[in-house]
């Protein structure tokens, strides 16, 4: 069975500073997607950002990119340019491509992000 | 086009009575998933559904807890008898029919708090 884990539960940057959030992962699939969610306050789960694992770029959506490392099974959060909106829960994810019934997220248990002015 | 839509977003029980949690996925999503998060937790599936069809359902207890989501209308998580471990945020995400990247992202609602007295 796949497991994510998230070694960090408390991280705090400096506003306008660069933070990064680890996640590693365990599969034998070779097919597969990985998430990062973020959970503010108000518990709304948004997604930051996505890779799919066959793909060797590194995924980047604005101020948020990833360190994607396939053979270490690694998927680390890099947060620039931090914000105090950037506050929140942040939660790391793998769902498996192989459809069907595999569709469920499997959840890292999260990372919670402070931001200080 | 209107988000993932959860119903109530707070419900009190008392221990014995039964919990019913609506979701109604996105337009033009038929793929509906459960999760439940409990406090300082990450999201743990709980059912992944397709209209009128479970599709997997490995991460609901086997008692007190059912899930449906008919051809009309939201999907339902029904809890009977509650007890105060059920006590957690449940979530509703939903994705649209097909491949690609559009398939394989999940689209949460902003849950629903219960809380067993």
């Amino acid at each position: 069975a796949q497991t994510v884990t998230q070694s960090q539960p408390e991280m705090s940057v400096q506003e306008a500073e660069t933070v990064t959030l680890s996640c590693t992962y365990d599969t034998s699939e070779s097919d597969y997607y990985l998430f990062w969610y973020k959970q503010p306050p108000s518990r709304q789960m948004i997604l930051v950002i996505r890779q799919e694992a066959y793909k060797q770029q590194n995924a980047t959506e604005n101020r948020f990119s990833v360190n994607f490392q396939k053979a270490a099974k690694s998927f680390s959060l890099k947060i620039s340019d931090s914000q105090l909106g950037d506050a929140a829960m942040y939660f790391c994810a793998y769902r498996s491509a192989r459809g069907g019934s595999q569709g469920n997220l499997i959840f890292g248990k999260g990372t919670k992000l402070s931001v200080k002015p | 086009n209107a988000g993932v839509m959860q119903n109530p977003r707070h419900l009190v029980r008392r221990r014995g009575q039964e919990a019913r949690l609506r979701c109604s996925p996105m337009k033009g999503h038929s793929h509906v998933y459960w999760y439940r998060q409990l406090p300082e937790e990450g999201l743990k599936f709980m059912v992944y559904l397709q209209k009128e069809n479970i599709i997997d359902e490995s991460g609901m207890p086997k008692e007190r807890f059912s899930a449906e989501f008919p051809k009309e209308g939201p999907s339902i998580l029904r809890i009977q008898q509650v007890v105060r471990g059920d006590s957690a945020a449940y979530f509703c995400a939903s994705s649209p029919p097909g491949q690609g990247w559009i398939y394989n992202e999940q689209f949460f609602g902003p849950g629903t708090r219960l809380t067993v007295l």
